[in-house]
């Protein structure tokens, strides 16, 4: 069965600061995807990310970053130098190669304190 | 270009009541999903479209029901509303199969007393 698990339910961090929101998945597939997607505090949900099982690269747009570790089963996502409008809720997600569906973490409540 | 709409924004209902969630899409994607979000359990699946014609159930499918006439519409209908089923209702689509991402809509709030 797919699983993801989103372990920080909760992270509040002074402006500026680096944060790092952890993402542990679970498939017995061997191609799958992974996504990220923010939840701001107007409600609607805004796609991130998708990764591919096959491509371990790391990747980097602005000050989001994804780091993605077959290994361990984990694709973590760090936020540098966040800012107030980083504030969010992020969820993880995770489907297989014929899945109609996105399996979903249930999210990391992200506070970035001024 | 809309994206996705959802209506209402919000509604209180009833308990046995019947309600009708409307989802709208111009996107044209074939495929549709219904979500509910609640405290502490993220989102879970109610319902999906892979196709106009086609419905499948998701984790959380009993007391919904939904159609897909066409491609641009998905209603999610509570027959007898229940206090349980107070949540917030997203809608999304997508070009389906599980590598693509999905697009969600602004959700509805639903309170039912």
């Amino acid at each position: 069965a797919q699983k993801v698990t989103q372990a920080q339910t909760e992270i509040s961090v002074v402006e500026k600061e680096d944060v790092t929101l952890d993402c542990v998945y679970e498939t017995r597939d061997t191609t799958y995807y992974l996504f990220w997607y923010k939840q701001p505090p107007s409600g609607e949900l805004v796609f991130l990310i998708r990764r591919n099982s096959f491509d371990e690269q790391n990747e980097i747009s602005g000050r989001y970053s994804w780091n993605f570790q077959k290994s361990t089963s984990s694709f973590n996502f760090t936020i540098t130098a966040s800012q107030v409008v980083d504030s969010a809720v992020y969820f993880c997600a995770l489907s297989g190669p014929r899945d109609d569906k996105i399996i979903f973490g249930k999210g990391t409540r992200l506070h970035i304190l001024p | 270009i809309a994206g996705i709409t959802q209506a209402p924004t919000s509604q209180i209902l009833a308990a046995g009541r019947r309600m009708t969630l409307r989802c709208t899409q111009d996107m044209r994607h074939n495929a549709m999903y219904w979500y509910r979000q609640d405290l502490g359990l993220g989102l879970r699946l109610i319902h999906y479209s892979n196709t106009a014609g086609t419905t499948g159930k998701g984790e959380v499918p009993d007391g919904y029901s939904v159609s897909r006439a066409n491609t641009d519409d998905f209603p999610l209908t509570l027959a007898s509303a229940v206090p349980s089923q107070t949540s917030v209702y997203f809608c999304a689509s997508g070009l389906g199969a599980g590598y693509n991402e999905q697009f969600f809509g602004p959700g509805t709030r639903l309170t039912v007393l």
